[in-house]
């Protein structure tokens, strides 16, 4: 069964302050990897899909990375505007995707 | 572009009551098209999804039933709600690109 686990539940930051959300991830065969931002009370939003080790992605101030067993999304200086909960998923062999439970970010201006 | 919706935003229903929840998506084909719940500090639970029309794949074994009667429509049902049934409601698409694409989502309570 694919598992994801996301760290740390929670993270406050200072306006500026760099950071990382780690997500660890176990899957038969990983088809892609996926990051997603969601504000209170809204659907989630796409970010980012990885595919293979090694590969990066980025947008803004964020960068998503992946390895065989984990995938990190750097924030670099955060705004206010940055604070959301970051959720990850993997697909697998079939059409599903299992998401981790988020991680809740907050930058303090 | 492709757009998707969902109705209601928010819904307060008495247990045992009926419910029906639709989404749809504008600007795609034959889309996959998923159901979650969210419940309060928990991940995203898949009930459903769909390939194409008629075509319906159960997650979870719970008081609720999908259909999907048209290409780019996806209907979530129940004939009687439970107190349980509480959460909010995400509907997804996703293509050959494989990302998955979430609607604004319906909050619903059951008194």
């Amino acid at each position: 069964e694919d598992q994801v686990t996301q760290s740390p539940e929670a993270l406050r930051l200072q306006e500026g302050e760099s950071s990382s959300l780690n997500c660890s991830y176990t899957v038969s065969g990983l088809r892609g990897l996926f990051w997603y931002r969601q504000d209170p009370g809204k659907g989630p939003e796409f970010l980012f899909t990885l595919y293979s080790a090694g590969e990066e992605k980025e947008k803004e101030r964020l960068k998503a990375t992946l390895t065989k067993k984990e995938s990190f999304l750097h924030i670099t200086a955060p705004k206010p505007e940055d604070s959301a909960t970051y959720l990850c998923a993997v697909q697998g062999a079939g059409e599903k995707l299992t998401f981790g439970t988020g991680t809740r970010l907050t930058i303090i201006p | 572009s492709q757009t998707i919706h969902q109705w209601p935003a928010t819904l307060v229903q008495p247990v045992g009551s009926p419910l029906s929840l639709e989404c749809t998506v504008e600007g795609t084909s034959n889309p996959n098209l998923y159901w979650y719940r969210q419940a309060a500090g928990r991940g995203l639970q898949l009930l459903f999804y769909s390939v194409g029309i008629g075509q319906i794949s159960s997650e979870v074994p719970q008081n609720l039933s999908a259909s999907r009667p048209q290409d780019r429509q996806f209907i979530l049902s129940s004939k009687k709600l439970l107190l349980s049934d509480s959460g909010f409601y995400l509907c997804a698409w996703s293509s050959a690109a494989r990302a998955q694409y979430f609607g604004p989502g319906t909050r619903l309570t059951v008194l």
